[in-house]
């Protein structure tokens, strides 16, 4: 079975802190997405990632980055945590695109 | 930008009932079309996709239908059961690599 996992499940934060969200996954998949959930919006993607050291943006990224150093881990980071970046944060990976993505069980980050 | 709509937001059906949750995409290219499940507490799991070459798609208690005229696909769960209770997201491909989601359906399955 693919297993994605997320470093933390529950994560509080100050506004102005650096924040860094960390996923792997063990299945030697190409591709990496990051996203967030808030509620009555579904799921936006904020980056994704096709190849070790290779990222494309996707629908929301002002306030975020990545870091791809290795396959298997895909790192958000916020530069500069607001409150409005309280949030489920979600990664997933997959084989190829566009193909069935296997998420992790999810960050929940609140910024204070 | 490239959308998708999910209807309904909540849907509450009798326990052994079919249910019937409804998408469209704005992006005539969209060629791939999956649906996940999320239940309380975890990430979303793929329960069914369908490729635009085809129009329908069954898997035991769970179809999809694809109109690529219109622009819209369905999900029909029969006969449904408690443990169906969570919530479905649609979503649609967007160019090479990307899938675009819905807004998601909360499903509840009445006793």
């Amino acid at each position: 079975d693919v297993k994605v996992t997320q470093s933390s499940r529950y994560l509080v934060k100050r506004t102005g802190e650096k924040v860094f969200l960390e996923c792997v996954q063990d299945m030697d998949h190409e591709n990496m997405f990051w996203y967030r959930q808030d509620p009555g919006l579904g799921l936006r993607l904020i980056y994704f990632s096709y190849d070790v050291k290779m990222k494309e943006k996707g629908d929301i990224p002002e306030g975020y980055s990545v870091s791809r150093e290795k396959k298997e881990r895909f790192s958000l980071i916020l530069e500069s945590a607001s409150t409005n970046q309280t949030s489920m944060y979600l990664c997933a990976s997959s084989l190829d695109t566009p193909d069935e993505q296997y998420f992790g069980p999810g960050t929940r980050l609140t910024v204070t | 930008g490239e959308n998708v709509e999910q209807h309904p937001s909540t849907l509450s059906v009798q326990e052994g009932d079919s249910a019937v949750i409804k998408c469209t995409y704005s992006d005539s290219a969209s060629n791939y079309f999956p649906w996940y499940k999320q239940e309380l507490g975890k990430g979303p799991q793929l329960i069914i996709d369908i490729r635009s070459n085809v129009g329908e798609k069954k898997d035991q208690r769970i179809a999809v239908t694809l109109n690529k005229t219109a622009k819209h696909f369905s999900l029909h769960i029969t006969e449904t059961q408690p443990e169906d209770s969570a919530v479905y997201f649609c979503a649609a491909s967007i160019g090479d690599d990307k899938i675009i989601f819905g807004k998601g359906t909360r499903l509840h399955i009445l006793p």
